[in-house]
Order: structure tokens, then sequence, then C-alpha cells
């Protein structure tokens, strides 16, 4: 599995858009990029996942250069309640190798009113 | 649908003693991953069940066990308890073993003192 890099943390306000960056060099031809949100004491949440170029959902959108060695998790106008920790997993989750993520450290999102 | 639940919430154990933590799957859905979070760090996979039987495992002793029942609900068992054990204790359900989409519970927070 492919190991990712993505800062610690990160401040914003209410309204805001925030880009979150994950970087993974070493990605592999069949690996996923997928996305989950942590908020406290409680377990991760699937948010997005994608392969390349844009994928969007009522949550969030991914964008993926065509290199794909990195990917942007940006969020929308957050508000308070976004204020968790975002991890960035990279892999090729088919066959049988599906619940077996790798979580980094991930990023933890900090919005001020 | 009901969604990955979890008992109990906490835990307090004694170095050296047993614990057998319990998961309901979410309806539908017959994998089930554990996984171990310590303060600060992400998620470290322990072990998945697919069907009943172990698919997979991770960097864990053999004191670290799991069942998975005909109704894909789930048990993690850990022998011979240490300092180290103390953390959040994570079970995930899939609907299959190829899908990294996990829903997971809030957690059993075990302190070993």
């Amino acid at each position: 599995l492919a190991k990712t890099t993505q800062p610690i943390s990160m401040d914003s306000y209410e309204g805001q858009e925030v880009n979150i960056t994950c970087s993974h060099n070493n990605i592999a031809t069949n690996d996923y990029i997928t996305w989950y949100q942590q908020f406290p004491s409680q377990g991760p949440r699937f948010i997005i996942q994608g392969y390349k170029t844009k994928v969007t959902n009522e949550v969030a959108s991914l964008f993926i250069p065509a290199d794909r060695k990195s990917s942007t998790l940006s969020l929308p106008r957050v508000s308070l309640s976004d204020t968790a920790v975002y991890y960035c997993l990279v892999g090729d989750f088919g066959g049988n190798q599906g619940g077996k993520l790798i979580f980094g450290q991930g990023t933890e999102l900090s919005v001020k009113p | 649908e009901t969604g990955v639940t979890q008992s109990p919430t906490h835990l307090i154990k004694t170095r050296g003693q047993q614990v057998t933590l319990r998961c309901s799957s979410q309806s539908g859905h017959n994998t089930v991953s554990w996984y171990q979070q310590a303060l600060g760090q992400g998620p470290q996979f322990i072990f998945q069940y697919y069907r009943e039987e172990e698919n997979g495992r991770g960097n864990f002793p053999p004191r670290f066990s799991g069942l998975q029942f005909p109704n894909y609900s789930s048990e993690l068992n850990v022998n011979a308890l240490e300092l180290d054990d103390s953390a959040l204790y994570l079970c995930a359900s899939s609907s299959d073993r190829g899908n990294e989409k996990l829903f997971f519970g809030s957690g059993t927070q075990l302190s070993v003192l």
C-alpha cells in the first residue's frame, strides 16, 4: 500500500473553502484514493473515493492530477461541525484487501467561528 | 437499517486480565474488521473476518484473537492485557471483503491499569 503524507493540522474559519492535500508519490496503477473523516470519540466515516480527475459528492470534492502523485480534498464553506481529523488512504482495495486500511496520522482540521 | 454497534463503550481492566469486545455489523454486511486506535494516532488494522473465517491480520500478537458468528457479529478477545493495550478499539463492517467503504462503530475505550 502506498505511503501518504498530509499536513498534521490546519486551521480555517466558518464559511471558507478548505483544501487538504495528500502526497502519495509511489501510488500504483491499481490504487484508489480514499478519504475518511473522524470526529472525537467516533469511528472514521467514509467521505469520498477517486481514481483520477475530479470526483464530487454531497460532502466534498476530490481533485486528482494526471500523475496521481497527490490529491486534494476540498470542503466547501466549512462549518464548526467540520472540525475533525481527515485521513487520506491509498491502495488497491479490491479483491481480498477491502477492509485492511492503512491509516496515517491524518490532518486535524480546526474550524473557528 | 441499523449501523455498527459496539459494546461495551468503556472498560477498565488490570494488566494480565483478559477482555472480550463485541460488535454487531450493519445489516446486510458479511465482513467485519477490527482496528486499534491509540491516542493521537490513526487506527491500526488488527484483523478481518469474512463469513466466519479470518481473512487477513495486521501486525498484532496471537493474544489478539477474534470470532465471527453466523449472523456476522464479531468478538475481539485480548489475553494477558498489557498497559500498551489501552486504546480505542473500533469495529467496522462492509458489504464484502473487497469493499473499502467501511462503516465504523463508535468504539470501545479500553483502559488497562
